[in-house]
């Protein structure tokens, strides 16, 4: 049974990058196509989703985080990391990975998640 | 503001059924499927229902899922108090080009 865990710095400056990681295990994560994907929840906030990464490499983006986002993926070590730069008070959130089935873009699903990581950004 | 509307909270007592609805428009719920989480503080969201209607294995059959037009609905049958957690619902949106939630709604099971 696949399960996803975050890991991150817990508290950044304003301006910082932020950087996480989150560990795959019980499942490979190449052996099926999926993406792997990066949501965050602001403190009284809906859901938001930020990015995400296919299993072979290929990114596709919330369009509000087009610039400041960027995803890695490291399969043999059974990772893949979010980097966000210029964090404000705004990018104060729980941070959650995911998993969805390589479907159509518009038939996307989050089937698999991650307990969460607080991030707090403060000066 | 969420583009995906849902009422902030929702009640019921032990055994009766729930409605949650979600309001959207043609460039979201109208064009395409919709996707319900269950979100608990510290635990790992849970999906629900995908594709309006689908459960995945090992989601209760007290949990089901339909849409109409640009408004989607997720009914909780037979409550318990374990149900007690926010939900949201999720889709694509043609106009931001992304995944879009809406802003959830806790139960409370009385």
């Amino acid at each position: 049974q696949v399960q996803l865990q975050e890991s991150g710095p817990g508290l950044l400056k304003p301006s910082e990058t932020l950087s996480l990681t989150c560990t795959v295990s019980g499942a490979s994560m190449t052996a099926t196509p999926y993406y792997w994907g990066w949501i965050r929840q602001a403190p009284g906030k809906g859901l938001e989703w930020i990015a995400s990464i296919y299993y072979r490499g290929g990114t596709h983006h919330n369009p509000s985080f087009e610039r400041r986002a960027a995803l890695s993926m490291d399969t043999f070590n059974h990772f893949f990391s979010l980097r966000l730069t210029s964090v404000t008070a705004a990018d104060t959130a729980v941070y959650f990975c995911a998993r969805h089935p390589a479907t159509v873009l518009t038939d996307w699903y989050f089937d698999v998640w991650g307990r969460g990581t607080l991030v707090s950004v403060s000066s | 503001q969420s583009v995906l509307t849902q009422p902030p909270s929702a009640s019921g007592t032990p055994g009766q059924r729930v409605t949650i609805s979600c309001s959207g428009s043609s460039s979201n719920i109208g064009s395409y499927s919709v996707n319900w989480y269950q979100v608990l503080p510290g635990t790992a969201p849970k999906l629900l229902i995908y594709k309006n209607s689908v459960r995945p294995s090992g989601v209760p059959d007290r949990f089901s899922g339909s849409k109409s037009g640009t408004s989607a609905s997720l009914a909780i049958s037979g409550l318990q108090s374990e149900d007690e957690a926010d939900y949201h619902c999720a889709g694509w949106d043609d106009t931001r080009k992304s995944v879009i939630f809406g802003a959830g709604t806790k139960l409370t099971v009385l």
